[in-house]
């Protein structure tokens, strides 16, 4: 089966960048999304097609993918941003996988 | 605004049946696929299942497959998955999730959740 792994957490102090990465077999031939996902509320998608913003998003959450592993960046962090956020790639035999979770915390 | 509200978890014993439901609003359901999405208590993101806009196929985690079955009633705008043989292991927050486009393989909008729990 497919897997995606993740660092289990990140620390950034307010204002710098956060590098979270996800990675893959050959996760940069696929797709990868980002989701934010905070104590109590549903999960939101952060990043599709690797590096695309849905409408709403801020433009500090960007992303890259290549080789076996996808970057989500955070630049100029602010303490909202502290959550857990998830990788996930689609695959032909696991179909939708979720990497493992890594929770941002903003010191 | 789209919605997309859960609903049936309770508290079952293992062996047990559940039904949960989502009922979806703010868009036009029966044009995306929708999919079931759980987190376990400290774990996760699980996928769990999902359907395709018209119902015709389904999707199963390994996990589930032969015990879940999701299905969805487009006249009514909701979403199901009739869950069977419960286990503890199934104890999670269940999410239903509206596929964002009918080429991708991501969700754009999430529900709440509903919870289940597994146990005697």
């Amino acid at each position: 089966s497919y897997e995606l792994t993740q660092p289990p957490s990140v620390s950034v102090s307010p204002g710098q960048t956060a590098s979270i990465t996800c990675s893959g077999y050959k996760l940069g031939n696929r797709y990868a999304s980002w989701y934010q996902h905070k104590a109590g509320q549903s999960p939101i998608l952060v990043i599709y097609q690797s590096t695309k913003r849905p409408s709403g998003i801020p433009e500090r959450f960007s992303g890259s993918n290549s080789g076996n592993t996808a970057t989500l960046t955070i630049s100029g962090t602010q303490a909202e941003d502290e959550a857990d956020y998830y990788c996930q790639a689609w695959d032909s035999t696991t179909l939708y996988v979720f990497g493992s979770g890594t929770k941002v915390t903003v010191l | 605004e789209v919605q997309l509200l859960e609903s049936g978890g309770e508290l079952v014993q293992p062996g047990g049946s559940l039904r949960l439901s989502c009922a979806a609003s703010g868009f036009t359901f029966d044009d995306y696929a929708m999919h079931w999405v759980r987190q376990a208590p400290g774990k996760g993101l699980e996928w769990v299942s999902g359907i395709t806009s018209s119902g015709g196929h389904t999707y199963y985690a390994d996990s589930v497959t032969g015990r879940f079955t999701v299905s969805r009633d487009n006249s009514k705008n909701t979403l199901y998955v009739q869950m069977n043989g419960l286990r503890a292991e199934d104890t999670a927050l269940y999410y239903c999730a509206k596929r964002r486009a009918d080429s991708s393989n991501d969700f754009d909008f999430w529900g709440q959740g509903t919870l289940v729990t597994v146990s005697s």
